[in-house]
C-alpha cells in the first residue's frame, strides 16, 4: 500500500493523559500536513512540514500540541494533558514538492477523550 | 477572512445527475478542490482545477468555475448509490507555500435507489 497511513485508528484516552499519534506519508512527499475534523466540519489545517522543517503553524495547535518530522519521512503529533474538547479525528496528508497542488490524505486517527 | 460554504444535504435519485455547489471569498485562491469522504474515513481527492480553468472534466465528475461570482459546482453524472458520502469543496492559495487547504462543512449526498 503506497497511500498515506495513521496510526493508531482509533484512541480512547482520560483526560489529562497524553497521547501521541504517527503519520507515515506518501514515499518521496516532502510535504506533510496535519489537520483536525470534529463532527459536522471540514478539516480544520493545524500544522505543515517541508521535509524535517515545520513551516507553518495553525492558531489552533495550542501549546499542548506538539508535531515533529525528525527524518523528513514519517510524522509524530503528540497531545498533551488532553481535554475532552481534543476529541477529533485528526488527519494527515502529504504532497509532492513544488509545483503539485494536490494532497493525499490518511484515513486518520480518531480521538475520544473521556 | 477566508471561508468556502456548501449546502449541507442533496438527494438525488439513482441514475440522476448531481449538482454540488460552493462558494468560497477568499479572491486570491489559486486552486480549488473536491474531496470526498465516507463514514468513518479519510478524504479522497476526487479532482481539482487551477483557477484559470472554468471548467474541468474527468470521467462522470465535471467541475465548473466561476471565478467571478466565486462559485465551484461539481456535477456527478448517473449517480450511483456507491456515490452516497460527503463531499468537500477546498481551497488553496499556491502564494501560502504550503497550499494549505480551507475546507467547506461539506455536503452530504443520499443516492435513493
Amino acid at each position: 500500500d503506497t497511500g498515506v497511513s495513521q496510526d493508531p485508528r482509533h484512541k480512547i484516552t482520560k483526560r489529562g493523559q497524553n497521547v501521541t499519534f504517527r503519520c507515515d506519508p506518501i514515499s518521496e512527499h516532502n510535504r506533510l500536513y496535519w489537520y483536525r475534523q470534529t463532527l459536522g466540519q471540514g478539516p480544520e489545517f493545524l500544522t505543515y512540514f517541508q521535509n524535517e522543517a515545520q513551516l507553518e503553524k495553525s492558531r489552533l495547535l495550542s501549546d499542548r500540541f506538539s508535531a515533529e518530522r525528525p527524518k523528513g519521512s514519517f510524522s509524530t503529533l503528540e497531545i498533551q494533558r488532553t481535554e475532552q474538547g481534543d476529541s477529533a479525528m485528526y488527519l494527515c496528508a502529504s504532497s509532492p514538492d513544488r509545483g503539485s497542488a494536490e494532497a493525499f490524505f490518511g484515513q486518520g486517527t480518531r480521538l475520544t477523550v473521556v | 477572512g477566508e471561508d468556502v460554504e456548501q449546502s449541507l444535504f442533496l438527494s438525488v435519485r439513482e441514475g440522476d445527475s448531481s449538482v454540488i455547489n460552493c462558494t468560497y471569498t477568499d479572491s486570491s485562491s489559486t486552486y480549488l478542490y473536491w474531496y470526498k469522504q465516507e463514514p468513518g474515513a479519510g478524504l479522497q481527492l476526487l479532482t481539482y482545477i487551477f483557477s484559470n480553468m472554468d471548467m474541468k472534466q474527468d470521467q462522470r465528475l465535471t467541475v465548473l468555475l466561476n471565478k467571478k461570482d466565486k462559485h465551484l459546482s461539481l456535477r456527478i453524472a448517473d449517480t450511483q448509490t456507491g456515490d452516497s458520502a460527503i463531499y468537500f469543496c477546498a481551497e488553496s492559495r499556491a502564494g501560502a507555500g504550503s497550499y494549505q487547504l480551507t475546507f467547506g462543512k461539506g455536503t452530504k449526498l443520499s443516492v435513493i435507489p
